[in-house]
């Protein structure tokens, strides 16, 4: 059974850097089947996808256009996790932000981190 | 982007009814499309993929149709713990999108 942990700080200050890890038991990152995405959930923007890092001989990201030029999405399979930094968040990059595998459906979801952007 | 556009917002129907949501995309998705349930707390948990999949452990009461732009999603006789929110999302082409979500409530 494929579960994920999500870790990092729920309180980040404007302009800072948010960064989160989601660990994975039960697959592996490096899996050629799947992709692994971060997503968030805010009341004003509903389910957003941001991001995803996959396997497939060679590394690739794809990320959302909203966010492309302060994201990263990073694999780590020496610890089989992998992470996301958002730069230089404001207030609207408050939000519950979700990891969760994508394998035919998003399933599993981490269990959800509310980040909130506040001085 | 694909727009994906859900209705209605919000339901409200009696325990054994038969229910129906709709998501139309502003595109063909074929059958890329997913449907999640999210409850209170909670993370979207994924219903049905591929359109009428239905995923490993999700009740036989859950039911998805269609292809192209519009999908649905149909809960054959409600029961109380069906109470949630329900999302589509597409997966034909980046970025992922997801329906606004149906509030639906138990009378």
């Amino acid at each position: 059974q494929v579960q994920l942990q999500q870790s990092g700080p729920g309180l980040v200050k404007p302009s800072q850097t948010l960064s989160l890890t989601c660990a994975i038991s039960g697959d592996s990152v490096s899996s050629t089947g799947a992709a692994w995405n971060w997503i968030r959930q805010s009341p004003s923007r509903g389910l957003e996808w941001l991001g995803r890092t996959y396997y497939r001989s060679r590394w690739y990201n794809d990320y959302a256009v909203s966010v492309k030029s302060r994201i990263i999405i990073n694999p780590d399979t020496s610890k089989n996790q992998f992470s996301l930094q958002l730069n230089s968040v404001t207030p609207e990059d408050t939000a519950v932000y979700y990891c969760a595998r994508d394998f035919g459906g998003l399933k599993p979801w981490g269990q959800g981190t509310l980040v909130t952007v506040s001085s | 982007d694909i727009q994906m556009t859900q209705s209605p917002s919000s339901l409200s129907a009696s325990v054994g009814d038969r229910v129906t949501i709709t998501c139309r995309a502003s595109q063909s998705i074929s059958s890329y499309l997913s449907w999640y349930q999210q409850k209170p707390g909670e993370a979207p948990n994924l219903l049905i993929y591929g359109a009428s999949t239905l995923q490993s452990g999700v009740p036989s009461r859950f039911s998805g149709s269609g292809s192209g732009a519009d999908v649905t999603l149909t809960i054959s006789s409600l029961q109380p713990e069906d109470s949630a929110t329900y999302y589509c999302q597409q997966s034909y082409s980046l970025p992922y999108t997801f329906g606004q979500g149906t509030k639906l409530e138990i009378k």
